[in-house]
């Protein structure tokens, strides 16, 4: 089984300071790992995705994540948040089966302050 | 523009009803997952559909069906709706079935039952 925990619902920052979102995962197979952004009253957009090329991860809009398998944990971070970075984000977990359903966290909203 | 379409945007109908929400993928995707949106839920994985199959299927309720035509679009039908149904569905598509493979999410179809 697979499950995705993000720690807090809510992160606010203030423009210009460091996003650091919190992503645990657990899984029985090695796992494939995402981040995708809501902005409101859209669908979802991926940010990057860990399939185990690398443990580092750059993905687009200067976001990156680093796949620690000791720590079970794919945190999303940017140096500097800008004010177009408020949205909701999503971390997600697939397997290495046949299917590629996606189990999400809860959600972290970001708020970034000008 | 992720390429995946979902008709119509905003759905409102009464309890008992039944309705049909459409999803067209990406050119060349094969695979079509449906995703169920709501507060108190979160984001939960329905049905995945590869290839006019049906390759898994999470937590999607008796009342509701899917199904995947020759032409790679789906359909999700939902019946006896229920106040509760009220949520964003979400259609999203990839290349293939399996987990590796980013999917790519739909605007959404909200689902209003009074």
């Amino acid at each position: 089984a697979q499950s995705v925990t993000q720690l807090g619902s809510h992160v606010s920052v203030s423009e210009g300071a460091l996003v650091l979102l919190r992503c645990n995962y657990s899984s029985s197979v090695p796992p494939y790992l995402f981040w995708y952004v809501q902005y409101p009253n859209q669908g979802l957009q991926l940010l990057l995705k860990y399939t185990s090329a690398a443990t580092l991860v750059k993905g687009i809009n200067g976001f990156e994540a680093e796949f620690k398998k000791s720590e079970t944990s794919f945190h999303l971070t940017k140096p500097s948040a800008h004010m177009s970075d408020a949205a909701e984000y999503f971390c997600a977990v697939s397997g290495s089966g046949n299917t590629g359903k996606l189990i999400f966290g809860q959600g972290t909203t970001l708020q970034v302050k000008p | 523009d992720s390429g995946v379409t979902q008709t119509p945007k905003h759905l409102i109908t009464a309890t008992g009803q039944r309705v049909t929400l459409r999803c067209s993928p990406r050119s060349g995707d094969l695979s079509v997952y449906w995703y169920q949106q709501s507060l108190d839920q979160g984001l939960q994985f329905l049905i995945q559909y590869y290839n006019g199959e049906e390759r898994a299927k999470g937590n999607i309720l008796e009342r509701f069906s899917a199904q995947q035509f020759p032409d790679l679009h789906s359909e999700l039908n939902l019946s006896s709706l229920e106040l509760g149904d009220s949520a964003l569905y979400f259609c999203a598509s990839s290349v293939s079935g399996q987990g590796v493979n980013e999917q790519f999410f739909g605007p959404g179809t909200r689902l209003t039952v009074l």
